[in-house]
């Protein structure tokens, strides 16, 4: 079966330091993986997704995500955080072996602190 | 190009009734996708539409029904609407071909 877990529902950093968000995920296939945010009264807006290739993956505002296969991870990381990086944050992964749906984390509430 | 765009915005409906939701995909976007989101919940998946066909399905019950049209616009309706209805319902389109689903703002379901 596929599943994401979000293993925190909530992330507290100081401004300037280094963020984390954690992802780990189960497939029976090759996992295609993604990160979205969303902020308040919003939808989600994409980040950043793994498909195949260098298992360090760069996204949008900073953010990156490495790939870890032997551990099915795929943590979320900034080098420094920003107050206006404060929002809920979802992992979601594609199962290439089960069709097109989409398998969301329940999600990990950021929270900057200034 | 113009975004998803879900109406409306905001729903308050009571016990009983049914409510339908409309979903305009990005223009050339033929996958569409509906979630709905609670707190601690996250993304329940709902289900797809491609091309005027239901390709997947989540785990709800039958009064949760969707439709695509020729022109890729999508409706979902929910009958019979009970208090944990109540949610933010979000629908995502894709281009075919790529990996990934861009989101509306969502409509807000208030069941009282």
């Amino acid at each position: 079966a596929q599943s994401v877990a979000q293993p925190e529902d909530q992330v507290n950093v100081a401004e300037g330091n280094p963020l984390t968000v954690k992802c780990t995920y189960s497939v029976s296939g090759n996992p295609y993986l993604f990160w979205y945010v969303q902020y308040p009264n919003r939808g989600l807006q994409f980040l950043l997704k793994y498909i195949t290739g260098d298992n360090l993956v760069k996204g949008s505002y900073g953010f990156e995500a490495e790939f870890n296969k032997s551990q099915t991870s795929f943590h979320l990381k900034k080098p420094s955080a920003l107050v206006s990086d404060s929002a809920l944050y979802f992992c979601a992964v594609r199962d290439s072996m089960a069709g097109n749906q989409f398998y969301f984390g329940t999600g990990t509430s950021l929270t900057v602190i200034p | 190009k113009a975004g998803v765009t879900q109406t409306p915005r905001y729903l308050i409906k009571t016990r009983g009734q049914q409510v339908t939701l409309s979903c305009s995909p990005i223009s050339g976007h033929r996958s569409v996708s509906w979630y709905q989101q609670t707190p601690g919940q996250g993304l329940q998946f709902l289900f797809e539409y491609f091309s005027e066909t239901q390709r997947n399905k989540g785990n709800f019950p039958g009064r949760f029904s969707g439709r695509q049209f020729s022109n890729s616009r999508s409706e979902m309706n929910v009958s019979t609407l009970e208090l944990g209805d109540s949610a933010l319902y979000l629908c995502a389109s894709s281009p075919l071909g790529e990996n990934i689903q861009y989101f509306g703002a969502g409509t807000r379901l208030s069941v009282l």
